[in-house]
């Protein structure tokens, strides 16, 4: 199974700051990797898919990038309604696999 | 709208069979894969097993042999069964359409609200 690790596992940032979380694959996924946002109670929602691909109606304050092994997400200004938690998730090949999750906490 | 609703019972019993219906509405089910993922304290998000509407499957090896994933296009919906639960079964099972192509592809784009199954005597 392809091994997805991010860090970090937990962050406590402010409104306004910008935020950066890393999903690295345990082998090579090109870009079939996407990102979802996950608010307690909820089903998880996709944010980013194809790596890099803005899901229609996400805002545009959300970026991902990379290729291979190495991803990131990125939050250009966080909004108070960003507050949950993030896994990114490759689909490359089966078993599809999920990070453990990044979770955005209020300072 | 696409809506996925998870239906089934929410307690199971230990060495029995959990088995939950997805019921989609707002779209049609031909023409995509459906997935169901599950998620625990323990476990975090774990990826079942998909179905294309034509029945093809493609399950985790690591629940394979208990595992059934059938579809009904006639009444819009897809099931899962899984055999001889233990404790650690216990989770919120999730039901997903894969409706976002990328290449070779489909991504997970909408997603049931979820239902908790309990496995316990």
């Amino acid at each position: 199974d392809t091994q997805m690790t991010q860090s970090p596992s937990s962050l406590s940032p402010s409104v306004g700051d910008r935020v950066t979380i890393t999903c690295r694959a345990s082998q090579s996924i090109g870009s079939y990797l996407n990102w979802f946002q996950q608010k307690p109670g909820k089903a998880p929602n996709l944010l980013i898919y194809a790596a890099s691909t803005l899901r229609s109606g996400v805002p545009s304050r959300f970026s991902g990038a990379g290729s291979g092994t190495d991803f990131t997400l990125t939050i250009s200004s966080l909004q108070p309604e960003d507050f949950a938690t993030y896994y990114c998730q490759q689909s490359d090949r089966t078993p599809y696999t999920f990070g453990q999750g990044t979770k955005l906490e209020i300072k | 709208q696409v809506q996925l609703q998870e239906s089934g019972p929410g307690l199971v019993k230990p060495s029995e069979t959990l088995s939950l219906t997805c019921n989609v509405s707002g779209g049609s089910i031909r023409n995509y894969y459906w997935s169901w993922i599950r998620q625990s304290p323990g476990k975090g998000l774990e990826w079942i097993g998909y179905i294309y509407y034509i029945g093809t499957t493609n399950y985790n090896p690591s629940l394979k042999s208990r595992l059934t994933i059938s579809v009904d296009t006639s009444k819009n919906q897809f099931s899962l069964k899984l055999n001889s639960v233990t404790a650690a079964d216990t989770a919120v099972y999730y039901c997903v359409r894969q409706g976002i192509i990328t290449g070779t592809r489909f991504e997970m784009d909408y997603w049931g609200q979820g239902t908790l199954v309990t496995v316990s005597s």
